[in-house]
């Protein structure tokens, strides 16, 4: 049990486009969800935090226009990486957690942004 | 602030030989430390956790103690195997506005050879 998927798993777009990236916990309702962005040789960064029905908190530094999240239901969430500039190309991970506060992760999310 | 230093990588070893990954921590408070681990393809798994000074987390013959007076938690395991190759991330827990959040390590490589 506590499988989290991640559609899709590697993306390229043109420069300017938008790209969103879906999170699903397959098997267990998730309060909350957290996305990550992971840079090489580098550690996960944690860029937000989510609760299904509220807005999601952003950590400083990254940009609540630039990186919509949507965390409609207790097994879905989304994040859409809007007029994505090369920059942003990166590994994005989510991870789910049940009230416990376990977390468990997604297989992440290869962006390259041309 | 909250940070975790763990030792540069790749580490490279033969089959049956002793590992040791080095993870260091600042906190505010007492955190929970785990060790999670990335093997290729797949997503982040926890390896093991401990959530009070001197708590031992172990699991598929890895171990690692919560030392509060040096802040660290670092990896061991005796004798490795071709099957333990991946990324090794430490990592702690700390408190958002959101709720609970982990922060990472850089991640370290174990490359093990038969």
């Amino acid at each position: 049990g506590a499988v989290v998927s991640q559609h899709p798993s590697w993306v390229i777009c043109k420069s300017g486009t938008s790209v969103k990236i879906e999170c699903r916990s397959l098997d267990f309702q998730a309060t909350t969800m957290f996305w990550y962005r992971q840079f090489p040789k580098q550690s996960l960064m944690l860029m937000a935090t989510s609760n299904e029905g509220s807005k999601a908190t952003y950590e400083q530094g990254v940009e609540k226009d630039k990186f919509l999240i949507n965390h409609a239901s207790l097994t879905l969430s989304t994040l859409t990486v809007t007029s994505a500039h090369p920059e942003d190309s990166s590994f994005y991970i989510c991870s789910a957690s049940r009230e416990n506060n376990e977390q468990f992760f997604g297989p992440g999310t290869r962006l390259t942004v041309l | 602030g909250n940070s975790v230093t763990q030792m540069e990588g790749p580490v490279t070893l033969s089959e049956e030989a002793f590992l040791t990954i080095n993870c260091t921590y600042t906190a505010t408070g007492y955190p929970s430390l785990f060790w999670y681990v990335q093997y290729p393809g797949e997503g982040l798994q926890l390896l093991l956790k401990a959530t009070k000074a001197d708590d031992k987390g172990s699991n598929k013959g890895f171990e690692a103690t919560y030392r509060k007076e040096t802040t660290s938690f670092h990896l061991e395991k005796g004798s490795v195997q071709v099957s333990d190759s991946a990324v090794y991330f430490c990592a702690l827990s700390a408190t958002t506005g959101a709720g609970t959040a982990l922060i990472f390590g850089k991640g370290t490589t174990l490359s093990v050879s038969s």
